[in-house]
This record gives structure tokens, sequence and C-alpha cells, in this order.
């Protein structure tokens, strides 16, 4: 068990250009989450996926965010024409089975300049 | 609109000290929460996990639930300065979807 992993860990670009990130969740965990957290603010929740289905997005989220997990397996999360206040920490969590327990990943720390 | 309310703090308490950490939710039909850890710069690590009312203890962590009174609470016993950190409460937002607070930043003065 190696934890969920992403990356990149930091990424950094200009307004208006589009990003993707990647996570790997815990090998055996079928449930997958996208947070979005600021300086001084909890995480935001984004969407999560149930093996390779989405079951829920957040209304606050624009349709310049689209994630996917093709596989069931890992899940990306790209952003299109980032704007600066998209800046934020992207962290993905995983959970598997009939636990509620979430394990998060270090997260990527995105800058748009 | 579900939520969860936390002090944002910072909340300061000696060494050695019990730290208390306090979250109230609007959900009152909330049945699971959660604590997590959050070092600066680094993502939340779950500490602890609690779904009955009463306590719940692990080392020095202790949870307690009132769904009545819709608050959870974390004890810190015996505060270390490697404590200090940001404690975020998650409460359910659907199924298998959790709600963060803001944290409440703690700082264990040595």
């Amino acid at each position: 068990d190696t934890g969920v992993s992403q990356n990149p860990r930091h990424k950094i670009t200009k307004r208006g250009q589009n990003v993707t990130f990647r996570c790997d969740p815990i090998s055996e965990h079928n449930r997958l989450y996208w947070y979005r957290q600021t300086l001084g603010q909890g995480p935001e929740f984004l969407t999560y996926f149930q093996n390779e289905a989405q079951l829920e997005k957040s209304r606050l989220l624009s349709d310049r965010f689209s994630a996917e997990r093709p596989k069931g397996s890992f899940s990306t999360l790209e952003i299109q024409r980032t704007e600066q206040g998209d800046s934020a920490m992207y962290l993905c969590a995983s959970s598997g089975g009939t636990s509620y327990e979430q394990y998060f990943g270090p997260g990527t720390r995105l800058t748009v300049t | 609109q579900k939520e969860v309310e936390q002090n944002s703090g910072p909340l300061s308490v000696p060494e050695g000290a019990i730290a208390s950490l306090n979250c109230t939710y609007s959900d009152r039909g909330s049945q699971s929460f959660f604590w997590y850890r959050q070092y600066s710069g680094k993502s939340p690590e779950l500490i602890m996990f609690i779904y009955s009312n009463g306590d719940k203890e692990d080392g020095r962590f202790t949870a307690q639930l009132n769904k009545a009174s819709q608050y959870v609470s974390l004890l810190i016993r015996d505060s270390q300065p490697s404590d200090s950190a940001t404690y975020l409460c998650a409460a359910p937002g659907g199924t298998y979807k959790y709600i963060f607070g803001t944290g409440t930043r703690l700082k264990v003065l040595a």
C-alpha cells in the first residue's frame, strides 16, 4: 500500500492555459474524490467517482473543470482556460468498500500567473 | 446547504495541557464524523473517526460526539509542540461524501 499519489506536485501556468492533474488512489479503493483548498479554508468538494462512474459534481464547479476516471483506477482533473482564481491546492482522496474513511494524497499546488 | 462550522483560532495552549477543539454541524441526520490534522503546506491526515454518541479514545486523542446538540469535539491530552497544526472536522454531505469545516489552528507553546 503506497498511499494516494498525485502528479505533478507543483504547477505554474499562465492565465488562459489548460492544465491536467493526475491522481492514483490506494489500489483497492473504488471511490476517488477531488477537492480544492485555498489558504485558510477547508477542502472544498469538487467531484467524486465510484469506480469509473462520476457520481457527483459540485455546483460550484464551472464547466472549465472536467474529471475522468476511465478505467476505475487513476483519475485526471483538467482545468481549461485557467484563471488566477484557480490558484489553489488540488487534493485527491480515496476510500474503499463500506468504509467512509478518506485518505488524501499530497496534493498538486497550482499557481496561475 | 449542509454546513460544518469551526472556530478558526488560533487556539493557543501550553505544552502538556489539554487542547479542546469543537465543531458544529447543521444536518441533524449526520451519523459519522472525521477529524483530520493538517500541517502547513501538507495534505490532511486522518486522525479520528467517530459515529456513536459519546467518547472514542485513541492514544492522546479523544473524539466526543453529541448528536442531540449537533457538535463533535476533539481533545488532545498532554499537548506537544508537534501537535501544532490545523485540525479539520468533516461531516457527511451525502452518500460517501463529506463536507469540511474551515479548520481550527492549534498552537502548542513550549
